[in-house]
């Protein structure tokens, strides 16, 4: 079975552009949550996607958006970057969603940086 | 609101010796523990997790964690640490589903020869 496919892995971007990053899930799980992991704050919770509606969403402004598709893969985007949104942002996917007893099941991560 | 504190951001050790990584949680509330580890340029893998029942959990690649209820703590150890075991591990707590799976900043596990 394949695990969880993050595109890109790596890229760069500059300060005011935008960025789409592309998470397709474990084939069966109906849930996407996403992850930014930075050294000075860990991982920070930015929103979970379930059956395409968003079921929870972390404290990060409204630049950091997502979506799911039907066939569950999920893509977020973040709007005029800013050097404090260089990171690896990390996607998981669960047949259930997150919280309660769930695994996760975690991609590999995309590595943004922002110059 | 759940959080979750690990004590050390970086425990070095030699190759064969014991070792403890400690998590404590604040919740009001029945919680889900989790550890998770992650190898460099990988994301997180699911090292064991504490549902119910027995507060002494067992998980891959020899780890092991015991859940404190009165302590609010999680502590994982393994016996003996291999080269291998080099990584960061992320305590995380959980509550109800559709709620979110919290983490801890995270300890490196340094093991040296």
């Amino acid at each position: 079975k394949a695990g969880v496919t993050q595109t890109p892995r790596y890229l760069i971007k500059t300060r005011g552009q935008q960025v789409t990053l592309s998470c397709s899930p474990i084939s069966g799980h109906r849930s996407v949550s996403w992850y930014q992991q930075t050294p000075g704050q860990g991982l920070q919770f930015l929103f979970e996607y379930f059956s395409e509606t968003q079921r929870n969403k972390g404290n990060f402004p409204g630049r950091f958006s997502g979506r799911q598709f039907s066939n569950s893969r999920s893509e977020m985007n973040v709007s005029t970057l800013e050097l404090g949104d260089s990171a690896l942002y990390l996607c998981a996917s669960s047949p259930s969603g997150t919280g309660g007893a769930g695994e996760l099941f975690f991609g590999e991560g995309s590595r943004l940086t922002v110059l | 609101a759940q959080s979750v504190t690990q004590l050390d951001s970086q425990v070095p050790v030699f190759e064969e010796a014991p070792v403890e990584l400690r998590c404590n949680y604040s919740s009001s509330v029945s919680v889900y523990l989790f550890w998770y580890v992650q190898y460099p340029n990988q994301g997180l893998q699911l090292l064991l997790k504490y549902l119910s029942g027995s507060t002494l959990v067992k998980g891959i690649n020899g780890f092991e964690a015991e859940f404190n209820k009165s302590q609010t703590s999680f502590h994982l150890r393994k016996p003996s640490v291999h080269i291998s075991d080099t990584a960061e591990y992320f305590c995380a707590v959980s509550e109800q589903a559709g709620t979110a799976l919290i983490f801890g900043k995270g300890t490196t596990l340094s093991v040296s020869s």
